[in-house]
């Protein structure tokens, strides 16, 4: 059974860094072509993909937050850590990790945690 | 950057049958896949790879894409069925790009 887990703070203050991490169970990221990766969503608003991690350690991020993001992996823990630098109040969203495999769909969800920026 | 756009809104009648597109530069020449989200709930994989639905995902829910289109189509709508649906690719950066979300009503 393939479950996810994000855990961080529910509020941040402008400026500050958030630190997200992503606890998993059900599958490794050590097995090829296996991805875990961050998408958020402001409320209200549609899904907005952050960055991906695969099973060889090769990072992708969105390329208009590519300057605040670093996503890392500790494969003993079973965990992705998600950093977002220099946070704002329009960063305040749903955050969501999940899994994917190169090139397939995002077929599990965590529940995602809300993260509120503020001012 | 590549942009995948979706109509805001679509209206079904219960029974009918919704059809829900997702557009983008060349989309065909790539795998779209498809979510439904419902308020309060995290999105759920309901079309990958164009047209094949994962296991537990009623048959009513199909897809196709060519040219410059996507399309989910839902067959015989359910109140169930009314939910938020977002398309999504992976571009040449190993990204993904999702649309922009379309609020399927079933009225």
């Amino acid at each position: 059974q393939v479950t996810l887990r994000e855990s961080g703070p529910a509020l941040v203050k402008l400026t500050q860094t958030l630190t997200l991490t992503c606890t998993f169970s059900g599958f490794s990221l050590t097995t090829r072509a296996m991805c875990v990766t961050w998408i958020r969503q402001p409320p209200g608003k549609a899904l907005e993909w952050l960055a991906l991690i695969d099973w060889d350690d090769d990072k992708y991020y969105n390329t208009s937050l590519k300057t605040r993001l670093t996503i890392s992996k500790d494969t003993s823990k079973n965990q992705v850590v998600l950093t977002m630098a220099d946070m704002d109040p329009v960063d305040t969203a749903t955050y969501y990790c999940a899994r994917t495999s190169a090139g397939s769909g995002v077929d599990y969800w965590g529940q995602g945690t809300l993260v509120t920026v503020s001012p | 950057s590549y942009e995948l756009t979706q109509p805001p809104s679509v209206s079904v009648s219960p029974g009918q049958t919704a059809s829900i597109t997702c557009s983008g530069d060349k989309l065909g020449d790539t795998y779209a896949y498809w979510y439904q989200q419902k308020p309060g709930q995290s999105p759920v994989l309901v079309i990958y790879q164009d047209d094949k639905r994962p296991s537990g995902i009623p048959d009513r829910f199909s897809g196709s894409n060519s040219g410059n289109t996507a399309t989910l189509t839902i067959s015989g709508t359910q109140a169930m069925d009314e939910a938020d649906y977002y398309c999504q690719k992976w571009d040449s950066s190993a990204a993904l790009v999702f649309g922009g979300g379309t609020k399927l009503t079933v009225l």
